[in-house]
């Protein structure tokens, strides 16, 4: 199984701050996936990638394939953030391993 | 607008008794999956269907049924088995059942005992 590991657990941040949310997991894969649940319990699919860095508005998902490390940055954070950001990675051919996520709060 | 639906919001279960979550989508995606996700836990895989009139277990299979009869439904029946149903299910879906294609997810349902 592709254990995978979230960290921090829980994270408070102000306003305007950086954030950095990592993950890392034990076997080597295909592409791996970012995850936002809001606090109403929906998810959204934030990122899928495979290699290098994606950008999408102030969010921005890296990957390193040979640490097997992926990083969620989040730059000038605002309280509309808070959520729990989840990182997913294949555990076979068709089902992903989710991390238990990292819980973030944006105070004004 | 193409998504995932997801009903009820909120499911109270008596002992003894089973109950069915409701899971529909309009996306044309060929795989459906149920998730259960408990307090601290990441989520965990319980069934999951690539093709319709097809399904496989997932990692915690036990105390659930599925079926496949259409292509937009994928409903989850937890039956009296399942000694511990209350968690949050969350339902998704894929163009197809690889685990390099994004997924799409409902709302979920929050199942409680009474």
């Amino acid at each position: 199984k592709n254990e995978v590991e979230q960290s921090p657990q829980n994270l408070t941040a102000q306003e305007g701050e950086f954030i950095t949310i990592n993950c890392s997991y034990s076997v080597g894969i295909s592409a791996l996936h970012w995850l936002q649940q809001h606090p109403g319990g929906g998810i959204v699919s934030l990122f899928m990638l495979s290699s290098g860095k994606k950008k999408h508005g102030r969010l921005i998902a890296t990957i390193n394939i040979q640490e097997k490390h992926s990083s969620l940055h989040i730059t000038a954070s605002h309280p509309r953030d808070s959520a729990v950001y989840i990182c997913a990675v294949p555990d076979s051919g068709y089902a992903l391993n989710f991390g238990k996520g990292t819980s973030l709060l944006v105070t004004p | 607008d193409g998504g995932i639906t997801q009903s009820p919001k909120y499911l109270f279960r008596k002992e003894g008794q089973n109950v069915t979550l409701s899971c529909e989508q309009n996306l044309n995606h060929d795989a459906m999956y149920w998730y259960r996700q408990d307090p601290g836990q990441g989520l965990r895989l319980i069934y999951y269907s690539q093709i319709v009139n097809d399904f496989q277990k997932g990692d915690i299979a036990e105390g659930y049924s599925v079926s496949r009869e259409k292509k937009e439904s994928f409903p989850l029946t937890v039956t009296s088995a399942q000694k511990n149903p209350t968690a949050f299910y969350l339902c998704a879906s894929s163009i197809y059942s690889y685990s390099n294609q994004p997924q799409h997810f409902g709302d979920g349902t929050r199942l409680s005992i009474l």
